[in-house]
């Protein structure tokens, strides 16, 4: 089956430490992202990756941080300087649009919900 | 920066009433809007999607939404809820010149409960 694939679904960590969050995808989308889910808050956007190799900082950026070394994954690392780091984080792919007047569907993964203790 | 603003964070309603959620939204130029929702214990996942064409937008399940440019909003309708319409629905907008590639602005959500 296509589709996003989230590991684990929760997790648990104590105050301080760093954990990565997996995110894989087998949709052979060129676009991943992260984004950040808040009761009451809706999705905001962390960190975005069009092609290998690189990616953009989104709205929230500060205490995270990411990597692309492959088109199939994008890891989200949430680091000991993410002040409140308790969250449900979603990772989401798409294609790249073809032209300047096309856009893109995303495609959202299961989730992970972190919990720092 | 871009906004959106969903006007209702909870509404509560009866199976077979009307349906009209809120979205409004801050940027002025091209933009591709979408609203998708997010069923207890599952993926989020789009229901209808704006780019151009005709602003009357038909999606999945029933639902519909309207785009009206001159008063930047995008609201959500179904003319006769399910029960199984319970759910967590977010308004979200990137601008059209990017094509999009660079991540959605999401509303806060709205969650809807039918009452059967």
């Amino acid at each position: 089956d296509g589709g996003i694939t989230q590991s684990p679904k929760y997790l648990f960590r104590k105050e301080g430490q760093n954990v990565t969050l997996s995110c894989e995808q087998n949709l052979n989308h060129d676009a991943m992202y992260w984004y950040r889910q808040d009761p009451g808050q809706g999705l905001r956007l962390i960190y975005y990756s069009q092609i290998v190799n690189d990616f953009q900082k989104g709205d929230i950026a500060e205490g995270y941080s990411v990597s692309r070394e492959k088109k199939e994954s994008f890891p989200l690392t949430v680091t000991s300087a993410q002040k409140n780091p308790t969250a449900f984080y979603l990772c989401a792919s798409s294609v790249l649009p073809r032209g300047p007047e096309s856009y893109n569907e995303q495609f959202f993964g299961p989730g992970t919900r972190l919990t720092v203790l | 920066a871009q906004s959106v603003s969903q006007h209702n964070h909870h509404v509560i309603l009866s199976e077979a009433a009307s349906l009209e959620l809120g979205c409004n939204y801050s940027y002025g130029g091209t933009v591709n809007l979408f609203w998708y929702v997010q069923y207890p214990g599952q993926h989020l996942q789009l229901l209808l999607k704006y780019f151009s064409g005709d602003p009357l937008v038909k999606g999945i399940k029933g639902f519909e939404a309207e785009f009206i440019k001159s008063k930047f909003s995008f609201n959500l309708r179904k003319p006769s809820v399910q029960w199984s319409d319970t759910a967590e629905y977010f308004c979200a907008v990137n601008e059209g010149s990017g094509g999009g590639a660079d991540g959605l602005t999401f509303g806060k959500g709205t969650h809807l409960i039918i009452q059967p």
